[in-house]
């Protein structure tokens, strides 16, 4: 079962911030946060991957909670192409095991 | 760079015939994955593979599913006879074991079985 949870869905305004909560009370202390996303007919996508420090890459802003118990993923400027299922997973770095995907949440960016 | 690649992107079939996937991972991937996504749902794994050998195949429906990895790059997933409930969307996705954090995943094959 996923480790994680989130809201169904949210809607945004193109151009503003969109800011994605996951909550993961559970979470290991050898466990990252790690966010993909899966575009309408498209693989999913990774984003971003996070142990306790926030992270930023070309693409979005990871922001862990000092607990771990929760994250918010940012997407800084969010287009109409940001529209995705956004999962949020928890898992170990290391190694090849697989991606445990829960239901995800529906981001709609509006023009 | 190609990425992973999958054929047929679309299959429509009825139920009782067989039918078959291929995906080609990212050139000197070593691992290889097998997703499920039902309609709704998150992909679940049916399968992965280090090289050659199937590693993580609990998930994998034994009694109509089969799959194999020759040579330890393509792979091929196999179910036959089809039931109307593997009506899904099969996803590859293959990672180098030295840089696991990102795994590449296809476009996904969508099943119907009628």
């Amino acid at each position: 079962d996923a480790k994680t949870t989130q809201p169904t869905s949210m809607d945004c305004a193109e151009g503003r911030a969109a800011n994605l909560p996951c909550n993961h009370s559970t979470i290991s202390g050898n466990e990252y946060v790690y966010w993909y996303r899966q575009i309408h007919s498209q693989g999913p996508q990774y984003i971003i991957h996070g142990l306790k420090n926030n992270e930023t890459n070309e693409m979005a802003s990871l922001i862990i909670t000092e607990d771990r118990k929760s994250s918010t993923l940012i997407l800084p400027h969010a287009t109409l192409r940001d529209t995705a299922v956004y999962y949020c997973i928890v898992r170990p770095q290391g190694g090849s095991e697989k991606l445990v995907f829960g239901k995800g949440m529906k981001l709609t960016v509006n023009p | 760079e190609a990425g992973v690649v999958q054929s047929p992107r679309y299959k429509i079939i009825e139920k009782k015939q067989p039918v078959a996937f291929w995906c080609n991972p990212i050139s000197g991937h070593n691992t290889l994955y097998w997703y499920r996504q039902n309609l709704g749902q998150g992909p679940e794994l049916l399968i992965r593979y280090e090289n050659e050998e199937a590693v993580d195949d609990s998930q994998l429906p034994k009694d109509r599913f089969s799959a194999e990895r020759l040579k330890g790059v393509d792979s091929t997933l196999k179910i036959q006879p089809a039931e109307l409930g593997d009506s899904a969307v099969y996803l590859c996705a293959s990672t180098h074991r030295g840089s696991s954090y990102e795994q590449y995943f296809g476009p996904g094959t969508r099943l119907t079985v009628t």
